[in-house]
């Protein structure tokens, strides 16, 4: 019930193309979900963020999708760029807690 | 630059040493916290520390071992660590009202 699940595992993207990463989980009591970008020898960087009160959030060419009954949330990139080729995480947190569940990642690779 | 630092970056060590990580950051935070990151898992997180407390230790084995002197730095000293420790650890901290964490570059640690 902690997993956060996210697929695929890994993605590749023309340029100008839509990135599409999901996420689903369990937990009901999860009321913030964040997505990272992470790039090689980074530490991972908070993108967008959403909460469960809103069903879509967007912040330029990135927009996360949220889906309360399904327990699910995407994140797309609209006209991907080669400088968005990174590792992506989304994660949940429970509220009232400092505890982050992270997804696997899902490695985006953006041809030129 | 997002404001956490680790050092060292790289660390190789046998089995039988004793070392010891480092993070520090200068954003004001007061929530620190020590995740794993293993290649095609979830980050996992290890300790979480507010205000100089620990709030959690997630079942992590007793070679790890967390130390908090004060709100802007975190150690992690290792002994007698597995090869299968062998990872990136990461260091986030997050004012503790607030929802962002932001991590810091990692240090690549390999157990031979």
């Amino acid at each position: 019930q902690q997993q956060v699940k996210q697929s695929p595992q890994s993605l590749i993207v023309q340029k100008g193309g839509i990135s599409i990463i999901n996420c689903a989980y369990e937990n009901t009591a999860f009321d913030y979900f964040p997505w990272y970008q992470q790039f090689p020898g980074k530490g991972p960087a908070l993108l967008i963020a959403i909460r469960p009160d809103v069903s879509e959030k967007k912040e330029g060419r990135f927009t996360i999708s949220f889906n309360k009954s399904a327990k699910q949330f995407s994140l797309h990139i609209m006209d991907s760029q080669p400088g968005d080729s990174a590792t992506y995480f989304c994660a949940a947190r429970a509220s009232g807690t400092y505890k982050y569940i992270f997804g696997t990642g899902t490695r985006l690779k953006v041809l030129a | 630059e997002t404001g956490v630092t680790q050092t060292p970056r790289h660390l190789v060590m046998g089995m039988t040493n004793k070392k010891s990580l480092k993070c520090e950051q200068h954003l004001g935070h007061n929530a620190m916290y020590w995740y794993k990151q293993s290649a095609k898992k979830p980050l996992e997180l290890m300790f979480v520390y507010n205000f100089k407390e620990q709030t959690e230790n997630n079942s992590v084995p007793s070679r790890f071992s967390p130390e908090c002197p004060n709100s802007s730095h975190l150690f992690l000293h290792l002994h007698t660590l597995q090869p299968e420790d062998s990872a990136l650890y990461l260091c986030a901290s997050k004012v503790t009202t607030k929802d962002t964490q932001y991590f810091g570059p990692g240090t690549r640690l390999t157990v031979l």
